[in-house]
C-alpha cells in the first residue's frame, strides 16, 4: 500500500483550456473524496463517492466540473473552459467504510491557470 | 451548517518549547475530530484521529484532546523542533444524516526559531 497517489503534481495551463487529474486511492478504501484548497484557507469539500457511485457534491462544484470514478478504482476531475479562480490546490482522499480510520490525502496536484 | 475555527493563526516559538494549538466547532454533533500536518505545497498528513467518544489521542510528543460538549479540541505539541514548522489543520467529520465530508479550519502556521 503506497497511500493515495495523485498525478499530475502540478498542472499549468491556459485560461480556457480543459484539465484532468487523477487520484488512486488506497486499495481497500470504498470512499473517495475530492478537495479543493486555496491559499491561506482550509480545504473545501468539492464531491464524494463511495465505490462508483457519486453521492455528494458541493455548489462549489459548477457545471464546468465532472468527476469519475469507474469501477470504484481511480477517480477523474475534469475541468472545463478553466478560469484564473480555478488556480488552487486540488486534494483527493480516500477513507475506509465507516470512516472509523479517518482520511488519507495525497500529495494534490497544483493548477495555475494564466 | 458546521464552522471549524483556529487559534492562532500563526506561532512563532523558540526550539524546546511546548504548545497548544486550538480549535473550536459550532455543532457538537461529530463523529469524529482529525488534525493534520501541512507543510508548504504539500498535501496533509494525518496526526491524530479522535472519535467522537474519546477524550484524548497521543501520538509521540503529540497529544490531542476533545470536548465534544463545548465543541473544542487542542493539539499540545511537547519539546517543539524546527522540524515540526508546518501548517496544522483542525477538521471534523459530521455525524448528520446524509453527509460525508470533513469541515476544516484555516489551520495554525506554526514556526519553530532553532
Amino acid at each position: 500500500d503506497t497511500g493515495v497517489s495523485q498525478d499530475p503534481r502540478h498542472k499549468i495551463t491556459k485560461r480556457g483550456q480543459n484539465v484532468t487529474f487523477r487520484c488512486d486511492p488506497i486499495s481497500e478504501h470504498n470512499r473517495l473524496y475530492w478537495y479543493r484548497q486555496t491559499l491561506g484557507q482550509g480545504p473545501e469539500f468539492l464531491t464524494y463517492f463511495q465505490n462508483e457511485a457519486q453521492l455528494e457534491k458541493s455548489r462549489l462544484l459548477s457545471d464546468r466540473f465532472s468527476a469519475e470514478r469507474p469501477k470504484g478504482s481511480f477517480s477523474t476531475l475534469e475541468i472545463q473552459r478553466t478560469e484564473q479562480g480555478d488556480s488552487a490546490m486540488y486534494l483527493c482522499a480516500s477513507s475506509s467504510q465507516g470512516g472509523n480510520y479517518g482520511y488519507t490525502f495525497g500529495s494534490g496536484t497544483r493548477l495555475t491557470v494564466v | 451548517k458546521q464552522e471549524v475555527t483556529q487559534i492562532p493563526a500563526a506561532l512563532s516559538v523558540p526550539e524546546g518549547e511546548n504548545l497548544v494549538l486550538n480549535c473550536s466547532f459550532t455543532d457538537s454533533a461529530i463523529y469524529n475530530l482529525q488534525w493534520f500536518r501541512q507543510d508548504p505545497g504539500k498535501g496533509l498528513t494525518s496526526l491524530l484521529l479522535i472519535q467522537s467518544s474519546q477524550r484524548e489521542q497521543t501520538s509521540g510528543r503529540l497529544n490531542a484532546s476533545l470536548d465534544k460538549s463545548s465543541g473544542r479540541s487542542t493539539l499540545y505539541i511537547a519539546a517543539s523542533q524546527p522540524g515540526d514548522s508546518a501548517t496544522y489543520l483542525c477538521a471534523v467529520f459530521d455525524s448528520g444524516a446524509g453527509s460525508y465530508q470533513l469541515t476544516f479550519g484555516k489551520g495554525t502556521k506554526l514556526s519553530v526559531i532553532p
